[in-house]
This record gives C-alpha cells, sequence and structure tokens, in this order.
C-alpha cells in the first residue's frame, strides 16, 4: 500500500491561489469520492478542511476548496494568507476499506 | 466541548509492547461516532493505524495489523492502542482521533471517513 503522491512544496504570494495536487490510484483517489484534506502546523495535530472530496466540515474556511479528476485530487487554496504556511495532507479511503495518506506538501507564503 | 488527550509512556524498549490510552471528556464515546488512532515519525507524513466503534467493526492498517489492537472502556470513556515488538520505526507522534459525523439537512446523518477532532498528540520513543 503505497502513500499517495503530493508535490514536496508549493509557494504563492499573499492574496494568490495554489494548488496542490495528491495523486493515487484507481483504487483508491479513482475509485471513491473520500477524499480528505488536512492542514498542519509546526508542533501540532492536524485541522480537517475538505472531506469526501469537496465537502467543507463544521467551521471550515472556504478558502479551501477541493475537486477530484480520476485518479488525482486537488486542494486549492484561494486568498493565500501568511497563516496559510503550513504542511498540507490528503488521505483516501481504499479498496480493502483502509485509509491512505499522502506524502504531505509545505506550502510556503512568500 | 468535545476533548481527546492521548497518555502513555515517552520511552519503550526494542521488542516491547507500547500501550496508550485516549481520554475522551465532553462526549459517551458509546453514543456513536467511530474513533481512530494515528501516527507520525519524526519529520515524515502522517499514517492511519486503525478505525473503530465502540462496540467493535475495527479496520486496520494492513502493515501494522498482526501487532495491534485496540480496546475500548466505556466504563472510564476511553479507548487503548497496543502496539507489540516495537523498533526505532514505530517512534512517532500518536494522535488519537475521532471520524467527522455529517448530518444533511434532508437525510440521515453519516460517518465520514475523514478525522475532525484530534488529540495534542503524545511522543513516544523506542530507544534501548
Amino acid at each position: 500500500q503505497s502513500a499517495l503522491t503530493q508535490p514536496a512544496s508549493v509557494s504563492g504570494s499573499p492574496g494568490q491561489s495554489i494548488t496542490i495536487s495528491c495523486t493515487g490510484t484507481s483504487s483508491d483517489i479513482g475509485m471513491y469520492d473520500y477524499v480528505s484534506w488536512y492542514q498542519q502546523h509546526p508542533g501540532k495535530a492536524p485541522q480537517l478542511l475538505i472531506y469526501d472530496v469537496a465537502k467543507w466540515p463544521s467551521g471550515a474556511s472556504n478558502r479551501f476548496s477541493g475537486s477530484k479528476s480520476g485518479n488525482t485530487a486537488s486542494l486549492t487554496i484561494s486568498g493565500l494568507l501568511a497563516e496559510d504556511e503550513a504542511d498540507y495532507y490528503c488521505c483516501s479511503y481504499t479498496v480493502d476499506s483502509t485509509l491512505i495518506f499522502g506524502g504531505g506538501t509545505k506550502v510556503t507564503v512568500l | 466541548q468535545v476533548r481527546l488527550q492521548e497518555s502513555g509512556p515517552g520511552l519503550v524498549r526494542p521488542s516491547e509492547t507500547l500501550s496508550l490510552t485516549c481520554a475522551v471528556s465532553g462526549y459517551s464515546i458509546s453514543s456513536g461516532y467511530y474513533w481512530g488512532w494515528l501516527r507520525q515519525a519524526p519529520g515524515k507524513g502522517l499514517e492511519w493505524i486503525a478505525s473503530f466503534y465502540h462496540s467493535g467493526s475495527n479496520t486496520y492498517n494492513p502493515s501494522l495489523r498482526s501487532r495491534v489492537s485496540i480496546s475500548v472502556d466505556t466504563a472510564t470513556n476511553q479507548f487503548s492502542l497496543s502496539l507489540t515488538s516495537v523498533t526505532a520505526a514505530d517512534s512517532a507522534v500518536y494522535y488519537c482521533a475521532r471520524r467527522y459525523r455529517h448530518c444533511p439537512a434532508t437525510s440521515s446523518c453519516y460517518i465520514t471517513d475523514a478525522f475532525d477532532l484530534w488529540g495534542q498528540g503524545t511522543k513516544v520513543l523506542v530507544s534501548s
């Protein structure tokens, strides 16, 4: 069970939009609409941003949006803020009824 | 306000068993929701360990299944993780978490595969 593939880093300037990709296989992302995204600041627990590909949990910011095409899911951060500088992880349900995470993407706000 | 708090030994010897507990406050774990354990090795990404319901229906990461067991104590409102035969590769911050329950306006609630509530994490080092 290999981890989902995310870019190691993505950067952008304040106010810009950036997109983080998350590539899996036809046994996970491609099969189910059960992709979630998490934000993690250093030394803190992860925080849920998106679930079921594109839904916001209660209290989540709509500056974060999710989508999926084939075996690849994406997280877009709009109106980038300094506080968005963090690590981001995708996660997908799999055909084995398990969960698999991506390796994480470090977002830098220039 | 629902809170999760992990506890356990910060240091475990190689080949021994790691035991961690997650205390839940503000909600009875027997009232519903699925729960889970996850971990994060130093400088690495998140890894899902297991998900479970208070009355069973456990699922495990295939790479850890043979060494992991989950127990639930509804009397004390806690659940525990046991990981046997630990090695240095098991050194990590361990988190307990709750799976998010979505309640649409026009249909029944359902439990998603996402974790919306996390403990602060407990750091475990496996070393002699």
